[in-house]
């Protein structure tokens, strides 16, 4: 079964660096998202992107993300300027159809900003 | 705020059993679904009921859905050691390009 695929599944950095989390979504999906879910508690949905520009994004996503979907497989969030507060379990996630489809969700990429 | 809301938040049953876990939310959807997710891991999607689908069944998972009550819940009939995880509900309003999550039911399967 395909499936989304997250690199690297660790990622330890001090704050105030620049930290690229890579995700490689199912390949004819269309509509990518990422998620975080600090431990313990929900799933906070950060941005939703289609046809290269993000359609929805929260009040999480602030100035110091970004998303970008360099090439036809890959799509990477990034976090500028790290802080403590980051560390989370990011999740990309993608689907077929904009809305009403499941998500198909990757292993994640656990963040420790130190 | 749409915001999906599971109870209990965390259920320990004995195998065999029947775990009901319930889900409320705040606004008007389009549909609501239910993820699990083993410890540390990503979810996976269970099974999906619209917002005109009152029950839904697939396998041991049996979900409703009350619109009036803006309410699902999560029905697992005959309970593995295996089912052991975390569950959670997930709206998608109308116009949103997003699921929202709730906080999730941590289950646990005693054998």
């Amino acid at each position: 079964e395909p499936e989304v695929t997250q690199t690297p599944s660790h990622q330890v950095t001090q704050m105030g660096q620049e930290v690229i989390l890579r995700c490689v979504p199912i390949s004819n999906h269309l509509y990518f998202y990422w998620y975080r879910q600090i431990l313990g508690q929900k799933v906070e949905f950060l941005v939703s992107f289609y046809n290269n520009e993000i359609s929805e994004k929260s009040e999480i996503f602030d100035d110091q993300f970004s998303v970008e979907r360099p090439d036809g497989s890959n799509f990477t969030l990034k976090i500028r300027s790290t802080k403590l507060e980051d560390s989370a379990m990011y999740f990309c996630a993608s689907s077929e159809i904009r809305t009403g489809g499941k998500l198909f969700f990757g292993s994640g990429t656990q963040l420790s900003v130190l | 705020s749409q915001q999906g809301e599971e109870d209990p938040q965390a259920l320990s049953i004995q195998e065999g059993e029947n775990a009901t876990m319930n889900c409320s939310y705040k606004t008007s959807i389009n549909n609501l679904q239910w993820y699990r997710q083993n410890s540390g891991r990503g979810l996976v999607h269970l099974i999906l009921i619209r917002s005109n689908e009152r029950e839904k069944h697939s396998g041991r998972l049996r979900v409703t859905l009350d619109t009036s009550k803006k309410s699902s819940s999560l029905l697992i009939t005959a309970s593995r050691a295996a089912d052991t995880a975390s569950y959670f509900c997930a709206t998608d309003a109308a116009g949103a390009q997003k699921l929202v999550f709730g906080q999730g039911t941590r289950l646990t399967i005693n054998p």
